[in-house]
């Protein structure tokens, strides 16, 4: 059984760019959130998909993004990217669209603005 | 989602039992208590549920009290890779699999 994948690792971005990071989902699961994690804080949610569709949203601004594809992986977009957009962003992937107990995070991609 | 309160911090030695508290004053009837923890630069990983009554996994016991406003996660015998943040999250079950975490308590097992 494969886990939860993110690539990026690491990456560093100027204000203003755009950014897609992405997460290929544990098997068998078909449902992703996206996660921000500033530095000495919990994660904070941003958005989930479930089946292709956004199934929920955090308090993030819209040119934070997300794409859902048939095999159940996942892409976070940033666009117009703020120095407070530096953070950890991780994906977790659960099964259904709601009820799972468990959530399986991946690693993490860690973003840096400069 | 209930709001919880941890401590920051905590000390355990190695070998001995790390109880962590936490206090959801706010709980609702079909609210859930989970456990997750986050190892430095790594994703959260689940630990344990419950919902009233006691439970126990291979990584740990959860203790609920019967008013369900706190509950007590039990590592019986902490070792230094249980060195973690630990994040307690009261869901209510099939609303959605967002997770509201809190700053967590902040566990150091020491040899």
């Amino acid at each position: 059984e494969t886990g939860v994948t993110q690539s990026p690792t690491h990456l560093i971005k100027t204000r203003g760019q755009q950014v897609t990071l992405r997460c290929s989902s544990q098997s068998g699961h078909n449902t992703v959130s996206w996660y921000q994690q500033a530095l000495g804080q919990g994660p904070q949610f941003i958005f989930q998909y479930y089946r292709e569709e956004e199934n929920g949203r955090g308090n993030f601004p819209p040119r934070f993004s997300g794409l859902q594809f048939p095999n159940y992986s996942s892409e976070l977009n940033v666009n117009a990217l703020e120095l407070d957009d530096s953070a950890l962003y991780l994906c977790a992937s659960s099964f259904g669209q709601g009820g799972s107990y468990e959530q399986y995070f991946g690693p993490g991609t860690r973003l840096t603005v400069t | 989602d209930a709001k919880t309160t941890q401590p920051p911090s905590m000390d355990c030695a190695e070998g001995r039992a790390a109880n962590l508290p936490c206090n959801h004053s706010t709980i609702s009837g079909n609210e859930y208590v989970y456990w997750y923890r986050q190892i430095h630069s790594q994703g959260p990983q689940y630990i344990i549920h419950g919902l009233k009554n006691n439970e126990t996994n291979e990584m740990a016991s959860l203790i609920i009290t019967e008013d369900r406003k706190s509950s007590t996660l039990i590592l019986p015998h902490a070792t230094l890779r249980d060195t973690a943040v630990y994040y307690c999250i009261v869901h209510l079950y099939n609303a959605g699999n967002m997770l509201t975490f809190g700053g967590g308590t902040r566990l150091m097992v020491k040899p």
